[in-house]
């Protein structure tokens, strides 16, 4: 049973298209994140949400709008896409607060290629 | 700001040859740290953490010891195998509460072969 999935885990689609990335987990934690992977591995983080609440929104553009419905969900938009929005897209849970370990379980990413 | 620094790859090994990838950190404050790893095709796991000066974190024969006078988290481990191969990622977090997220150094891709 996997704890934290993402769909689709390939998405291939045309500049100026609007696409959705899902994502769940089953492990009962509190926070969820969006990472974005470029080509050279680097990692930088976009969103965070703690119970449905936004908490960190790097500066991405606002063409990406996360969505998180319940605390077990949280769902990436993408308005108008673009070629520099080609990435792995990796959704991430963890707990927050006090209980904040440091601990992320990560999602197998979703390949995103925007021709 | 807070940022962590590795050496950058791809560090390419002969099996069974000792292994050293390097990371440095800066932080307002007192963080925890970590490395990550990412094996081909999937997302990232933790391969091990330590929370204060000179714990030492180990795990799958890895290790790496939190250096506060040199700000410093190296990873280590004595013989490495194929299966080692991956990108290894130094972290840390700052803990003010709330859903608080890692700071990731860049990477490191690590080749290892037979």
């Amino acid at each position: 049973d996997t704890a934290v999935s993402q769909t689709p885990k390939y998405l291939v689609t045309q500049m100026g298209n609007d696409k959705s990335i899902k994502c769940e987990q089953n492990l009962g934690h509190d926070t969820m994140y969006w990472y974005k992977q470029d080509s050279k591995k680097f990692l930088k983080i976009m969103f965070s949400y703690n119970n449905k609440e936004l908490i960190i929104n790097e500066t991405v553009p606002n063409r990406f709008s996360p969505k998180s419905p319940d605390k077990a969900h949280l769902n990436l938009h993408i308005n108008s896409l673009e070629l520099g929005d080609s990435a792995v897209y990796f959704c991430a849970s963890g707990l927050a607060g006090g209980r904040n370990t440091g601990e992320l379980f990560f999602g197998e990413g979703s390949r995103l290629t925007v021709l | 700001g807070n940022s962590v620094t590795q050496m950058e790859g791809p560090v390419t090994l002969s099996e069974e040859a000792f292994l050293t990838i390097n990371c440095t950190y800066t932080a307002t404050g007192y963080p925890s740290l970590f490395w990550y790893v990412q094996y081909p095709g999937e997302g990232l796991q933790l391969l091990l953490k330590a929370t204060k000066a000179d714990d030492k974190g180990s795990n799958k024969g890895f290790e790496a010891t939190y250096r506060k006078e040199t700000t410093s988290f190296h990873l280590e481990k004595g013989s490495v195998q194929v299966s080692d191969s991956a990108v290894y990622f130094c972290a840390l977090l700052l803990s003010g509460g709330g859903a608080d997220g890692l700071t990731f150094g860049k990477g490191t891709h690590l080749i290892i072969q037979p």
